[in-house]
């Protein structure tokens, strides 16, 4: 039982490329969330999915979009990544939403130069 | 937006020693969870208070809930160096739909 799992683990892009970050899980939850993490900021909430085909903004969702075509994946994309960008991602998912014990994923280190 | 302002930012203490971390709303808060995070790890969920004046222990971490269902601490009786890490906590404001996250308090243990 691997849990969620994140691809990749760390990443280096240019200024304008694009990237996808994937997140799976095992568990058979219905909701899915990605985050992201910064010193001194916490955990801010990017895009979140309430089940399979679903998708809604959080906190800070320019620059991002987001996909669930599998109720086991939710993708995290960058369609012109931004130095702003750099940050360490995570996902996460539960079966009770807001209610529910967070499961997060190991994280994933981007850097934009 | 809803904030949820999580105090101190920091603290090093001896082995030993006693932490609190407190986390605070403005408004009224549906449900509180608390997360830690070991250094260049990920976010693992300790536990949730959802009741007024709730108080739950896991051996010498003691969670409380406030009152008025606004505040929040974490008590750590007598740290030891595997207490070292992030705590964060996450809350539900009723006119909300997904938790927020306080920024955390990073706790430093010196054997």
């Amino acid at each position: 039982n691997a849990g969620v799992t994140q691809t990749p683990k760390f990443r280096v892009l240019k200024t304008g490329q694009s990237m996808t970050l994937l997140c799976a899980q095992d568990m058979n939850h219905e909701y899915m969330y990605w985050y992201r993490q910064d010193p001194g900021m916490g955990l801010r909430l990017i895009h979140y999915s309430v089940g399979e085909g679903t998708t809604a903004k959080g906190e800070v969702p320019d620059g991002y979009n987001v996909s669930r075509l599998k109720k086991q994946n939710f993708l995290l994309g960058l369609e012109s990544a931004a130095p702003s960008q750099t940050s360490v991602y995570f996902c996460a998912s539960n079966d009770r939403g807001n209610t529910g014990e967070l499961f997060f994923g190991e994280g994933s280190r981007l850097t934009v130069l | 937006g809803q904030q949820v302002m999580q105090i101190p930012q920091y603290q090093h203490v001896q082995e030993g020693e006693d932490f609190t971390t407190y986390c605070n709303s403005s408004t009224t808060l549906s449900n509180i969870q608390w997360y830690k995070q070991r250094p260049g790890g990920h976010p693992v969920f300790l536990i949730q208070l959802v009741k007024s004046g709730e108080v739950k222990k896991q051996k010498r971490l003691t969670f409380q809930f406030g009152e008025a269902k606004k505040n929040s601490s974490l008590h750590i009786t007598a740290t030891q160096t595997t207490d070292v890490g992030t705590y964060f906590c996450a809350g539900l404001d009723s006119g909300y739909s997904t938790l927020t996250f306080g920024k955390g308090t990073m706790l430093l243990v010196s054997p």
